[in-house]
């Protein structure tokens, strides 16, 4: 069972809003990730991070941020919604070796109205 | 560019028989390949990976996947197909010598089980 959670799990924010969305995870992995997926579609890496302070751009171009502070925990976000940033979210880690299996979490589907 | 391509993204077969899902990959070298499975509403889980072991790679659920380097593949197979198989299925890449360190996903196939 993998230990990597996020929160919420279902949003519903007006536009213009501020809202982070919440992943932490607890099996001590280096690398962490956010990707973001439309209904039916493919995922699309967003942001991606090595370890404490260290956050990269992902394949597709987003208006979130996101930080690294402690291991554990890697909060993503958006300073304000727009419509277009409805999607879901999925949060992911794994550890630092090449090839290592990603754990994901349940997601969090964002609807911004 | 790097990228795996899944052909089909829709694919159905009846109850106990044969499920194929395709994903060839483009590399330069040899990649870390992954399948993972997504059912309705959830996060993704791995199915199974190859990492250059063997190039027959047995996972869970009854799944299995051969890497192909000649054909530049690793597609999915499970001999017998059961209700509880329908779900979102995705190849996934790792560059084994760059520095970038994170998976890329195909688009998807979404197996369907007809009783």
């Amino acid at each position: 069972e993998a230990d990597i959670y996020q929160t919420p799990r279902y949003l519903v924010i007006g536009t213009g809003k501020k809202i982070t969305l919440e992943c932490s995870q607890t099996m001590g992995h280096d690398k962490m990730y956010w990707y973001q997926q439309d209904p039916g579609m493919e995922l699309h890496l967003i942001h991606y991070s090595y370890g404490v302070n260290s956050t990269e751009k992902g394949d597709l171009s987003s208006e979130s941020t996101v930080s690294r502070i402690r291991t554990e925990h890697f909060p993503l976000t958006l300073e304000s919604a727009r419509p277009s940033h409805t999607s879901q979210y999925l949060c992911a880690s794994s550890e630092r070796n090449r090839g290592a299996e990603a754990f994901f979490g349940q997601g969090t589907r964002l609807t911004v109205v | 560019a790097q990228s795996v391509t899944q052909l089909g993204s829709h694919v159905s077969v009846s109850e106990g028989a044969l499920v194929l899902l395709r994903c060839n990959y483009s590399s330069s070298v040899p990649p870390y390949l992954f399948w993972y499975v997504q059912y309705p509403n959830q996060g993704l889980q791995l199915l199974l990976k190859y990492t250059s072991a063997a190039t027959l790679v047995k996972g869970i659920n009854g799944f299995e996947a051969e890497f192909k380097k000649s054909e530049t593949s690793f597609h999915l197979t499970k001999p017998s197909a059961h209700m509880s198989d329908a779900a979102e299925y995705f190849c996934a890449f790792e560059i084994a010598d760059t520095g970038r360190r994170a998976l890329t996903f195909g688009s998807g196939t979404r197996l369907q089980v007809q009783p």
